[in-house]
């Protein structure tokens, strides 16, 4: 069946550094891809998606790029700050499925 | 303007109870969903409704009933609680379209507590 595999977390890092969290996928069809978020208490906000091979989603200066070659679609921002703490789900919805399937998420850290 | 939203927010509540959880949308959208949240902030889908009719059911025990009156409602009903059944549950919605290239959106979630 379709799975995502996401880092484990926390990750924890200083204010403007540089953040990557790796997620990778398996598929029977063609899914699109996606990445949530979660703030402490509340319920989960799209970030971004693409929808196929090479498109690359982007919000809030999160950028992903979906990699059909490598099954990737890594989440990037090239300086975080301290709102940017959450928790992060990469997500997948395949070809004529309507149901996301979730990575297990990570969980974020940015301190001052 | 709540796009999606559920009622209540927390339920604490006696193992062997029943309860039930509301989740409304005004965005339109043909098909919503049910999913559950653990301990560990492990998401799975339970449900999905299209347009009222039942389309996903991921093997999830009789003791919850799904049941969506219109489109824009879907309640999700639970007999006999036990203690694993504590967890969050989201609502979600997304249009109909090209399958699986929606967006889905989420309710804010209802923290069930079973004792």
């Amino acid at each position: 069946g379709d799975s995502v595999t996401q880092m484990e977390g926390p990750v924890t890092l200083s204010e403007e550094a540089f953040l990557t969290i790796n997620c990778t996928y398996t598929a029977t069809g063609y899914p699109s891809l996606f990445w949530y978020v979660q703030y402490p208490g509340e319920g989960l906000q799209l970030l971004l998606k693409a929808t196929k091979a090479d498109d690359k989603g982007s919000n809030k200066g999160f950028e992903a790029t979906y990699r059909k070659e490598t099954t990737s679609f890594h989440l990037e921002k090239g300086s975080v700050q301290v709102s940017d703490s959450a928790v992060y789900f990469c997500a997948l919805s395949d070809t004529g499925f309507q149901k996301l399937v979730f990575g297990t998420g990570t969980r974020l850290l940015v301190s001052p | 303007d709540t796009a999606v939203s559920q009622t209540p927010k927390y339920l604490v509540t006696q193992m062997g109870n029943d309860k039930s959880i509301k989740c409304e949308q005004n965005l339109g959208h043909d098909t919503m969903y049910w999913y559950k949240q653990d301990s560990k902030k492990f998401l799975k889908i339970m449900f999905s409704y299209n347009n009222k009719e039942l389309i996903i059911n991921e093997t999830v025990p009789n003791r919850f009933s799904p049941k969506s009156p219109d489109k824009a409602h879907l309640n999700l009903h639970i007999n006999s609680l036990e203690l694993g059944d504590s967890a969050v549950y989201f609502c979600a919605s997304s249009p109909r379209g090209a399958g699986g290239r929606e967006t889905q959106y989420f309710g804010p979630g209802t923290r069930l507590l079973v004792l």
